[in-house]
């Protein structure tokens, strides 16, 4: 168990829909990262929050936003879905490793969230 | 930005047999490299790292190489078990001027371990 919680598990809907994902980072971790995972494409990174604020942004669709809570919770809204939506959906929290002069970022995944776009 | 390419796509060895891995990444600034595992099913877990002012390391099975000329770096298991079957994926981190990280993921090796 990483200590990276996700919820739902697994989510059905349907195409033009709008879709919460939550996440709860591991105590203590002050930033959350999501990740799209499909077949073909691997991971692909969508945002990164720390302590609220939005830190990076990768290939996050307009449809899609995502905010960090007082809390440190994290939730990603996807709308107006599609079929190519489909995908399992992680969130990770971090551990900042500092070596060689730089600070880089050790990720713990949840168990992400499967969508499914019928 | 960063771009991580992964080769091969899906590897098939024998129980026993070594499997190499390898991974090329664009940004010369780059200066980690984590490699994670995700087995059937399950989240992605971290394997090992390895950082830039380094050539290599090893963990009992499992040692990654890095050349920063060529800018490549490999993972390499030896004695391969069935339980090594999964998806293994590279990352470089592209650290960003505020001194913060991204890590950025090749597309994965799917490895196949027969006994």
């Amino acid at each position: 168990d990483s200590g990276v919680t996700q919820t739902p598990k697994h989510l059905i809907t349907a195409t033009g829909q709008r879709v919460t994902l939550r996440c709860s980072p591991r105590s203590g971790d002050l930033s959350v990262y999501w990740y799209q995972q499909s077949l073909d494409q691997g991971l692909q990174f969508l945002i990164q929050y720390y302590n609220g604020e939005e830190r990076a942004k990768g290939n996050i669709l307009e449809r899609f936003s995502a905010q960090q809570f007082p809390d440190l919770h994290s939730e990603l809204n996807l709308s107006s879905l599609e079929l190519g939506d489909s995908a399992l959906y992680f969130c990770a929290s971090s551990v900042s490793l500092t070596g060689a002069g730089a600070t880089n970022e050790k990720l713990f995944f949840g168990s992400g969230t499967q969508l499914s776009v019928l | 930005g960063e771009n991580v390419e992964q080769h091969p796509s899906t590897l098939s060895v024998q129980e026993g047999d070594s499997a190499v891995i390898k991974c090329t990444y664009s940004d010369s600034a780059s200066n980690y490299f984590p490699w994670y595992k995700q087995e059937l099913g399950k989240r992605p877990q971290l394997i090992i790292d390895i950082r830039s002012n380094v050539g290599e390391k090893k963990d009992q099975r499992i040692a990654v190489t890095l050349n920063k000329t060529a800018k490549h770096f490999s993972l390499h298991i030896t004695e391969t078990q069935p339980e090594d079957s999964a998806v293994y994926f590279c990352a470089a981190s592209d650290t960003m001027n505020s001194g913060y990280s991204t890590l950025t993921f090749g597309k994965g090796t799917m490895l196949l371990v027969s006994p």
